[in-house]
């Protein structure tokens, strides 16, 4: 499967506690995007990258969250001492930016659902 | 919090009806995107538009973006059950690469 995966697809953690996620995008995709989504809800963006360069974070972000790309190709999302209002599924999306901006099509991941108990 | 807004948030109907979605955002957007998520699923894209007024069909499914490039809608042409899922439409902003996605309608085709 040449999709953008996501791991773990579920988490269970207990407030307080570090959570890290992965994501895998697409191979030859440069940009990588994260979101949250909640029931009932649009996805919110959260970040993205262009290759290793976050070039954007959303305000909403608080400074819990942190999202890393080393090296291009997989991102991770970490969200320190999490508390029950975190809990949402967490999604991934990769494009391949175009010369036009706001074009590209986002693949989305299947997500991670995460709860806080 | 949700800056494009979506009107139905849920919509019922028989399979055969015809079904409507609106998007609608406080600002001028600089394109707008849809895309479909079936229930436990995510969400797939569908289509953008960039110009103004522009018009794109998809077999029964036409997208339209409105003159002021301030709203959005897409309707279905005789719905079938796999028309089912909710839609959410995306706007992107004269600046930056972030992406608003609106609340969605909740379609559900009844056979």
């Amino acid at each position: 499967d040449t999709g953008v995966s996501q791991n773990p697809r579920h988490k269970i953690t207990k407030r307080g506690q570090n959570v890290t996620f992965r994501c895998d995008p697409i191979s030859e995709h440069n940009r990588l995007y994260w979101y949250r989504q909640t029931l009932g809800q649009g996805p919110e963006f959260l970040t993205y990258f262009q290759n290793e360069a976050q070039l954007e974070k959303s305000r909403l972000l608080s400074d819990r969250f942190s999202a890393e790309r080393p090296k291009g190709s997989f991102s991770t999302l970490e969200i320190q001492r999490t508390e029950q209002g975190d809990s949402a599924m967490y999604l991934c999306a990769s494009s391949l930016a175009t010369t036009v901006r706001g074009t590209d099509t986002q693949y989305f991941g299947p997500g991670t659902r995460l709860t806080v108990l | 919090g949700q800056q494009v807004m979506q009107i139905p948030q849920y919509q019922h109907v028989q399979e055969g009806e015809d079904f409507t979605t609106y998007c609608n955002s406080s600002t001028t957007l600089s394109n707008i995107q849809w895309y479909k998520q079936r229930p436990g699923g995510h969400p797939v894209f569908l289509i953008q538009l960039v110009k103004s007024g522009e018009v794109k069909k998809q077999k029964r499914l036409t997208f339209q973006f409105g003159e002021a490039k301030k709203n959005s809608s897409l309707h279905i042409t005789a719905t079938q059950t796999t028309d089912v899922g909710t839609y959410f439409c995306a706007g992107l902003r004269d600046t930056g690469n972030q992406f608003y996605f609106g609340t969605g309608t909740s379609l559900t085709v009844i056979p």
